[in-house]
């Protein structure tokens, strides 16, 4: 599975977006990004998935670039309770072994 | 509500015991996941299973065992052999391991520690 890279911490005020980056230069044609993020003490919560379109769904928005080398995770107005680690991950369909491959993630801290 | 549900939240091991940890979906998925999760850490797989009454070992096997006798239940032993046992266990699920892009579904973890 191709490795991504996040930045380790950001911050964010509350009702403003949150922009999660990922850069994943290495992605191949056939993969899919995912995002998940997980809150302390809880399992990892899917938020969203992609291929080359953007896609957008009740949680979140995923911008991918043209050349699919990096994406960016929306939360469009957050909140307290998104304070979390999130998770970018690349993968093909059905993966290998199954396996999903966390990083060290972002950890999001939402301020008010 | 649709969901995977891990029980107990915790548990506690004397040394030398078995103990079994409970995975249970109502989501129809056919394939479910054992995780391993040490602090500050990714997630490690330890056994997965596409198809009732099949499965295979992940990367950190060793001192686990498994069973899929119900497509919905997927228990996870952590045996005596297990030297190191203490950890935060995730199950997932998915709706088909093949060449599906469908993503994996976590319950909330059961924390083991070691009396």
């Amino acid at each position: 599975d191709a490795k991504t890279t996040q930045p380790p911490s950001m911050d964010c005020a509350e009702g403003r977006a949150a922009n999660l980056p990922c850069n994943h230069s290495t992605i191949s044609g056939n993969e899919y990004v995912y995002w998940y993020r997980q809150i302390h003490s809880q399992g990892p919560q899917y938020i969203i998935h992609g291929l080359k379109n953007n896609e957008t769904n009740e949680m979140a928005s995923l911008i991918i670039t043209e050349d699919r080398k990096s994406s960016t995770l929306i939360l469009p107005h957050a909140t307290l309770r998104d304070t979390a680690v999130y998770y970018c991950i690349v993968r093909p369909p059905g993966g290998s072994q199954g396996n999903l491959i966390f990083g060290k993630g972002t950890k999001l801290s939402v301020k008010p | 509500d649709g969901g995977i549900t891990q029980s107990p939240k915790y548990l506690f091991r004397k040394e030398g015991q078995n103990v079994t940890l409970s995975c249970e979906q109502n989501l129809n998925h056919d394939a479910m996941y054992w995780y391993r999760q040490d602090p500050g850490q990714g997630l490690r797989l330890i056994y997965y299973s596409q198809i009732v009454n099949d499965f295979q070992k992940g990367d950190i096997a060793e001192g686990y065992s498994v069973s899929r006798e119900k497509k919905e239940s997927f228990p996870l032993t952590v045996t005596s052999a297990q030297k190191n046992p203490t950890a935060f266990y995730l199950c997932a699920s998915s709706i088909s391991r093949g060449t599906s892009n469908q993503p994996q579904h976590f319950g909330d973890g059961t924390r083991l520690s070691i009396l």
